[in-house]
This record gives structure tokens, sequence and C-alpha cells, in this order.
């Protein structure tokens, strides 16, 4: 199958920076890519659709200025979490479409203190 | 309504039985239906995935969809204590792919 890497796994910030996140393709290029988020026991949340050479389509109640997406080329998109608070620690995995299938990322478990 | 249903459990079965899990999504534009199995901490890894109605079997695991009903299951035959995980049933439509909160498999020896 298709490789998605993530990086960093794991990142402790302090309340009010902003943290980048990294989603690369390694042996395909994905012209889309989506960004979940999935807080303790509970499902996969879709934030956004994450299109190569366009901006972003954000799902209803995300914050665009707050989570900004750029999808600069066919194998890597990023996800920056702007001034960071405490509510935003989560766990964040991206996914890219390789055919019929989506394949995710490592996750990058966030924590805002 | 939500999107895509499943109950969280805890399903208990001991080593060796066949677990059943649920799933239901209430879209029927939707078009490809995914199983994923998600260990603690880690990102989902894909099972396997059904878009006809019927039956798909892939080693233990067994998908069945029925799109009258606006349902699909996932069988794992001879569970394993390492298949217990949570399972997320996810429904894609166009080109987003939405889970289910999972449920959550304990696998007993």
């Amino acid at each position: 199958g298709a490789v998605v890497s993530q990086h960093p796994s794991r990142v402790i910030c302090k309340s009010g920076t902003s943290v980048k996140i990294e989603c690369r393709s390694l042996d395909f290029q994905a012209t889309t890519m989506f960004w979940y988020r999935q807080f303790p026991k509970q499902s996969l949340m879709l934030m956004a659709t994450s299109n190569e050479g366009s901006k972003a389509t954000y799902e209803q109640g995300v914050e665009k200025d707050k989570f900004l997406i750029n999808h600069a080329s066919l194998t890597l998109s990023t996800l920056t979490v702007t001034s960071a608070h405490p509510e935003d620690s989560s766990f964040y995995i991206c996914s890219a479409r390789w055919g019929p299938e989506a394949f995710f990322g490592q996750g990058t478990r966030l924590t805002v203190v | 309504q939500k999107e895509v249903e499943q109950n969280s459990g805890p399903l208990s079965v001991p080593e060796g039985a066949i677990a059943s899990l649920n799933c239901t999504y209430s879209d029927r534009g939707s078009q490809s239906f995914f199983w994923y199995r998600q260990y603690s901490g880690k990102s989902p890894e894909l099972i396997m995935f059904i878009y006809s109605n019927g039956d798909k079997e892939d080693g233990r695991f067994t998908a069945q969809l029925n799109k009258a009903s606006q349902y699909v299951s996932l069988l794992i035959r001879d569970s394993q204590p390492s298949d217990s995980a949570t399972y997320l049933c996810a429904v894609r439509n166009t080109d987003k792919l939405i889970f289910g909160t999972g449920t959550r498999l304990q696998v007993f020896p």
C-alpha cells in the first residue's frame, strides 16, 4: 500500500504559539489530502480537505483562520494551528487517497500547555 | 441523526469466537464503505473496503453490505487477543470519508 508520513508525532507547545504539522505522501502524488482531529474516546472528525494548488475546503464549524492549511506540492500538505489554546490539544491525523483507499499518517499528538 | 452510527461497545468475545461489528449510515448516495482498525494512540489501519451488496471475504475478515437497509457489517472469525482494538466504520460519498464513532472490541483469552 501507499505510505503517508506525518511529522512530528508529538508536540508540546505553549498557549498562544503556533504549531505546524506536515503530511507527506512518500511514494505517490496526492492532489487531495484530508485533515482529521480526534479527541479521546471519540471518532475522527474531518476538519478540512486540502487541495493542491488551491484553497482548502473547511468543514462546518472549523475556523479557517485558526487552522491554516497549505498544499503547495503534490506530496506535501501542512496544517498550522495558530494561537494554540489548551482546548486545541488533540490527535491530528492526515490522510491521502490512492485509488479507492485512504491511507493515514501516523498522527500528531498536540498538547498545549 | 448521525451520518454513520456504530455501537460504542465494548463488545467482549472469547478467543476463537466470531466477532460481529455493525454499522448503519444515513446517506443513500454513499458509494463505498470501509472498515478500519485503530489501536489506542495510533492512526487507523485499513482492514477492507466494499462497494457492492453482498459479502466480501479477506482472510479472517468478512465485510457485508446491504444498501437497501443502509447497513454494513464486519465479521472477524477466530478472534484473537491481538484483535482487541477500536473498529471504525467509514463511508465515502464523493471524496469525503466520514467515520462512525467506532466499536471497541475486547477479545479475552
